[in-house]
């Protein structure tokens, strides 16, 4: 089936850096990918919508500046933590449907930063 | 405003036991409701969409418009149906975009 990869797995930075999170579609391409925050025990929040040759669609509430989101190939998403905050401590997780629209989601095994 | 609910967050049975996890949704339009589970230390997975009408590792769900739910069901639970499950909906014209319930962590005891 197809597979759905993160790198890296997980991430501990200061306060104040940058942390760049990748999302790969390992054996089909991704026009769109998914990027979701979960907290521990809560449900996934989708963060922003990952589009390859345009800019990022973000959902309300979610500071584009702080998220950057690069859609550089049809294969690669990457998300930018931006002067990481303790508060961005979270679970990241990335998805990307087959073929695109309603198709399954393939889910990335998710990326655990900690903010010191 | 789109919205998923599921009421529980521990549902906790003993092996052989029916389940039922319930989820409700809230969407001006013509929904797809999913079930996604996630197993320890494995990533969220799909395990069944309501368009499909199939039954997957025993379980079942349908989509019920009036009461706008969609609470998924297994007739006699196994210790491995342990995880936690995730009710999720997305729309016709919403690009694959899903929205997701807080999430049911279902037990199942020896």
């Amino acid at each position: 089936g197809a597979v759905v990869s993160q790198h890296p797995s997980r991430v501990i930075c200061k306060s104040g850096t940058s942390v760049k999170i990748e999302c790969r579609s390992l054996d089909f391409q991704a026009t769109t990918m998914f990027w979701y925050r979960q907290f521990p025990k809560q449900s996934l929040m989708l963060m922003a919508t990952s589009n390859e040759g345009s800019k990022a669609t973000y959902e309300q509430g979610v500071e584009k500046d702080k998220f950057l989101i690069n859609h550089a190939s049809l294969t690669l998403s990457t998300l930018t933590v931006t002067s990481a905050h303790p508060e961005d401590s979270s679970f990241y997780i990335c998805s990307a449907p087959l073929a695109g629209g309603l198709e399954t989601q393939y889910f990335g095994p998710g990326t655990r930063l900690l903010v010191l | 405003a789109q919205r998923v609910t599921q009421p529980e967050k521990l549902l906790s049975v003993f092996k052989g036991a029916p389940v039922e996890l319930k989820c409700n949704y809230s969407y001006s339009g013509s929904p797809e409701l999913f079930w996604y589970v996630q197993y320890s230390r494995q990533r969220l997975q799909l395990l069944l969409r309501h368009i499909s009408r199939e039954s997957i590792k025993g379980f079942t769900a349908d989509l019920n418009k009036g009461e706008t739910s969609f609470h998924l069901k297994k007739p006699f639970a196994q210790e491995e149906d342990s995880a936690m499950y995730y009710c999720a909906l997305s729309g016709r014209n919403q690009g694959g975009k899903l929205i997701f319930g807080q999430g049911t962590e279902l037990s199942v005891k020896p």
